[in-house]
């Protein structure tokens, strides 16, 4: 079964700072993969999704993430962040030929913390 | 173009109660799926309904169980509620032809039980 790696619970950073969220995926066959953002006491939104084709997806909010199939990675990147990304991201991967009918796996999430 | 919405945002229980969750789903959507988000962790999938049947569960015991309508709204349906259930409950549609499985979340509906 599909497994979703988030391998930072908290990221606190300053404002106008770089940041990259890290996920891994369990397995190596074709999937999809997503980034989801969630503010406080709302649902999630989606930031960016991996299909196919190139391996670099841009998103929303300024909002990029590599697809890294021989690691298993699909890590989250932005140049510089303001106070208003602070939020819960989940990484999250479905497969699209799977049984449950690419039912989303999510990450436990990573809490990005934007300073002043 | 309406999104996704749900009903009641927030709703307190007691143990062995039952509930029902609403959610309406996007315009042009015609599947829907559920997830339990505990506090501090990712959401979990439940079921998923398509053309009014379930499609796809998740690890979840028969007392979860699910309906959709002909207008593709669903409900989420608890019974004999236990402490453990206590969490967001959060609906997502989907086109089903997308082949993209992209999902558009409501905002949840923060199920507590006493």
């Amino acid at each position: 079964a599909q497994s979703v790696t988030q391998l930072d619970s908290q990221v606190p950073v300053f404002e106008e700072a770089p940041v990259e969220l890290r996920c891994n995926y369990s397995s190596s066959v074709s999937v999809y993969l997503f980034w989801y953002v969630q503010y406080p006491n709302q649902g999630l939104q989606l930031l960016l999704k991996y299909l196919s084709g190139s391996t670099l997806v841009k998103g929303i909010n300024g909002f990029e993430a590599e697809f890294n199939k021989s690691q298993t990675s699909f890590h989250l990147r932005k140049p510089s962040v303001h106070i208003s990304d602070t939020a819960e991201y989940f990484c999250a991967v479905s497969d699209p030929y799977g049984g449950s009918q690419g039912n989303l796996i999510f990450g436990k999430g990573t809490k990005l913390s934007v300073k002043p | 173009e309406t999104g996704v919405t749900q009903s009641p945002t927030h709703l307190i229980k007691t143990r062995g109660q039952q509930v029902t969750l609403r959610c309406s789903s996007q315009s042009g959507h015609n599947t829907v799926s559920w997830y339990q988000q505990a506090l501090g962790q990712g959401p979990q999938f439940i079921f998923q309904y398509y053309r009014e049947e379930e499609n796809g569960r998740g690890n979840f015991p028969p007392r979860f169980s699910g309906l959709q309508f002909p207008n593709y709204s669903s409900e989420l349906n608890v019974n004999a509620l236990e402490l453990d259930d206590s969490a967001l409950y959060l609906c997502a549609s989907s086109p089903y032809t997308s082949g993209s499985n992209e999902q558009f979340f409501g905002p949840g509906t923060r199920l507590t039980v006493l």
